[in-house]
């Protein structure tokens, strides 16, 4: 067990919806990262916060937002979907900006686009 | 423009022999690299990491080699057991305070050990 908490595990939701991912990073942690991984693919970067700020910014959509609270939790907002948004949405967070640091992931979220 | 490559897709070993997993990167800023697995259905989980002020570290059965000057890095297990079969992630930190202050990970290659 990482520590790092995502919600939902399964997600299945139409075309056009909208869905809302959500991560809890280990205590302690001030970093969290999104990443992507469709089917055969890596791990895609999409975004990073650091207590609060975004710190860098991967190959994210424009449909797609995240955001990190004052708790340290965030949130990646997906709207619009597509069938290609198919994927799993990985979580991960390090106790500080990412350089020299270990990151740990969450299990994901499986998301399944109709 | 894959900043982190990893050639081979997969890899089978047999078991108790050694398993060697390959990456190379593009980039010079990137000072810190670091090795995940991962098994299907699962976050990937951290095994072993290298700053690029080392060209070895070695924990257990891992070891990481870093040839700064090839900018090539690789994996070694040795001896290969059947629960290592999982892909392998090979992952690079930029300098801090530049554009590539973030992780970027290369495709994995997917490890067969065959008891």
């Amino acid at each position: 067990d990482s520590g790092v908490t995502q919600t939902p595990k399964h997600l299945i939701t139409a075309t056009g919806q909208r869905v809302t991912l959500r991560c809890s990073p280990r205590s302690g942690d001030l970093s969290v990262y999104w990443y992507q991984q469709s089917l055969d693919q890596g791990l895609q970067f999409l975004i990073q916060y650091y207590n609060g700020e975004e710190r860098a910014k991967g190959n994210i959509l424009e449909r797609f937002s995240a955001q990190q609270f004052p708790d340290l939790h965030s949130e990646l907002n997906l709207s619009s979907l597509e069938l290609g948004d198919s994927a799993l949405y990985f979580c991960a967070s390090s106790a500080r900006q990412s350089s020299g640091n270990t990151i740990y992931f969450g299990e994901g979220s499986w998301l399944t686009v109709v | 423009d894959q900043q982190v490559k990893q050639n081979s897709p997969s890899l089978s070993v047999q078991e108790g022999r050694i398993s060697i997993l390959n990456c190379d990167y593009t980039n010079s800023m990137f000072d810190y690299f670091l090795w995940y697995k991962k098994y299907p259905a699962e976050g990937p989980t951290f095994l072993i990491s290298i700053s690029s002020i080392k060209d070895k570290n070695e924990d257990g059965r891992f070891t990481v080699f870093l040839n700064k000057s090839a900018k090539h890095l690789s994996l070694h297990i040795v001896p290969s057991q059947p629960g290592d079969s999982a892909v392998y992630f090979c992952a690079a930190n930029g300098r801090r305070r530049t554009s590539y202050d973030k992780v970027i990970f290369g495709p994995g290659t997917s490890l067969s050990v065959i008891p």
